[in-house]
């Protein structure tokens, strides 16, 4: 029962290309998250949705553009994508404490 | 702009040794999280501190929370081996966690 899980695991791609990075939550929770983690290990965070709605869009390209069709999904879409975009991206959903729970990550290497 | 800083930033210590991981914070919150991460794996939850004076303790980890001084530690009692990876502490803040740069810690045999 994996309870944040994220598709696919590795993406590898040419400059310029489209992607598409699938997130889902089997907890209930209202709200989900996007982040970067780049070569360092910093956690940057990207996008946040409470119960559909957009609630967090930190400095991001808008070459990224997230939705969350229902409450327990959150998708990340990334036009012309770029050789700097190359890191792991994570999806987390948060609990009411505000703990929050991550997914297993998607590594993207921009060729 | 809350900020939140820890340190150090690397430690590597022996086996069986102790020592404490610091996460300070900038502005008032009374509720701080404990991440550990391992290469290449994902983030899991350690530690959830939801009030000042809080300690939670696990195996051979222990963290407590003093919102007055704005700290957090991370203490490591006999660490072992298995205790490497990164840690990161965290601080919520507007419906949102604001994370330190993490810690990376090696423990030798």
């Amino acid at each position: 029962d994996t309870a944040v899980s994220q598709t696919p695991k590795y993406l590898v791609t040419q400059m310029g290309n489209d992607k598409s990075i699938k997130c889902e939550q089997n907890l209930g929770h209202d709200t989900m998250y996007w982040y970067k983690q780049d070569s360092k290990k910093f956690l940057k965070i990207m996008f946040s949705y409470n119960n559909k709605e957009l609630i967090i869009n930190e400095t991001v390209p808008n070459r990224f553009s997230p939705k969350s069709p229902d409450k327990a999904h959150l998708n990340l879409h990334i036009n012309s994508l770029e050789l700097g975009d190359s890191a792991v991206y994570f999806c987390a959903s948060t609990h009411l404490n505000g703990e929050q729970f991550f997914g297993p990550g998607t590594r993207l290497t921009v060729l | 702009e809350l900020k939140v800083e820890q340190n150090p930033l690397f430690l590597s210590m022996q086996e069986g040794k102790n020592y404490t991981i610091y996460c300070n914070y900038s502005t008032t919150s009374d509720r701080l999280y404990w991440y550990r991460q391992d290469p290449g794996k994902s983030l899991e939850s350690l530690f959830v501190l939801l009030s000042n004076g809080a300690v939670k303790q696990e195996g051979r980890l222990m963290a407590s929370l003093d919102t007055k001084a704005r700290l957090s530690t991370l203490h490591i009692t006999a660490a072992v081996h298995d205790l490497s990876a990164t840690y990161f502490c965290a601080v919520d803040s507007n419906y949102q966690l604001i994370w330190g740069a993490g810690t990376k810690l090696i423990i030798k045999p």
